[in-house]
């Protein structure tokens, strides 16, 4: 089976909601990294969390290794955070296992 | 700041021609990567290489091939294109073999007529 799953596949909000995105895994963690990618852009990444919180502006990511998920929450969404949301495991093998993205589109 | 550069970043061709992707980092990472990207935003590796060490995803055709000159340069040479191919090809780099945190380039969207 899948080694990440990610949720929601897509989601639509309007500007100033929060979203919460999330993957699963089902494999041994040594971090998640979470990208975000602008339509035909490049991915960007937003953290590399292997465990705990961080915050960077109204972005939080939370990893629990004991619970085997990994979340991304934006607070006060814009309609500049639209676009696709990638989170990708680093097992401590030659490659990250990326999830299927989460497409965002936040209308004003 | 775009630390990992790709040339081209678009380009179009007919089956059964030859394409060479270039990519170059300067964050002085040990390790490069080549990602293929489809249509539905699946990221799949293709490879990764870290001082004269090449690990290839045995799922990957053998008309796809990694060049490398030095740990900054890692450029894809497709030897002869298929409609399948038609993908953005990312480039990334890690400053450890075993993955750690990756920097991508801005993609090379390839399409193959």
């Amino acid at each position: 089976g899948q080694q990440v799953q990610q949720s929601p596949a897509s989601l639509v909000l309007q500007e100033g909601e929060n979203a919460e995105l999330q993957c699963n895994f089902s494999t041994s963690l040594n971090s998640m990294q979470w990208f975000y990618q602008r339509p035909g852009g490049s991915l960007v990444s937003l953290f590399y969390n292997p465990s705990g919180t961080k915050h960077s502006g109204r972005l939080t990511s939370t990893t629990v290794i004991k619970e085997r998920r990994s979340s991304l929450h934006i607070s006060s969404s814009q309609t500049t955070d639209s676009g696709t949301y990638l989170c990708a495991l680093d097992s401590g093998s030659w490659q990250l296992i990326f999830g299927s993205g989460t497409q965002l589109t936040v209308m004003p | 700041e775009t630390a990992v550069f790709q040339t081209p970043n678009y380009h179009v061709t007919q089956v059964g021609n030859e394409v060479s992707f270039n990519c170059k980092q300067t964050l002085g990472h040990d390790t490069m990567y080549w990602y293929k990207q489809d249509s539905k935003k699946l990221l799949k590796i293709m490879f990764s290489y870290n001082n004269k060490q090449l690990i290839v995803n045995e799922t990957v055709p053998r008309r796809f091939s990694p060049q490398s000159s030095d740990k900054a340069h890692l450029n894809l040479r497709i030897k002869s294109v298929e409609p399948e191919d038609s993908a953005v090809y990312l480039c990334a780099s890690s400053y450890h073999r075993r993955t750690g945190q990756l920097y991508f380039g801005e993609g090379s969207k390839l399409t193959v007529l």
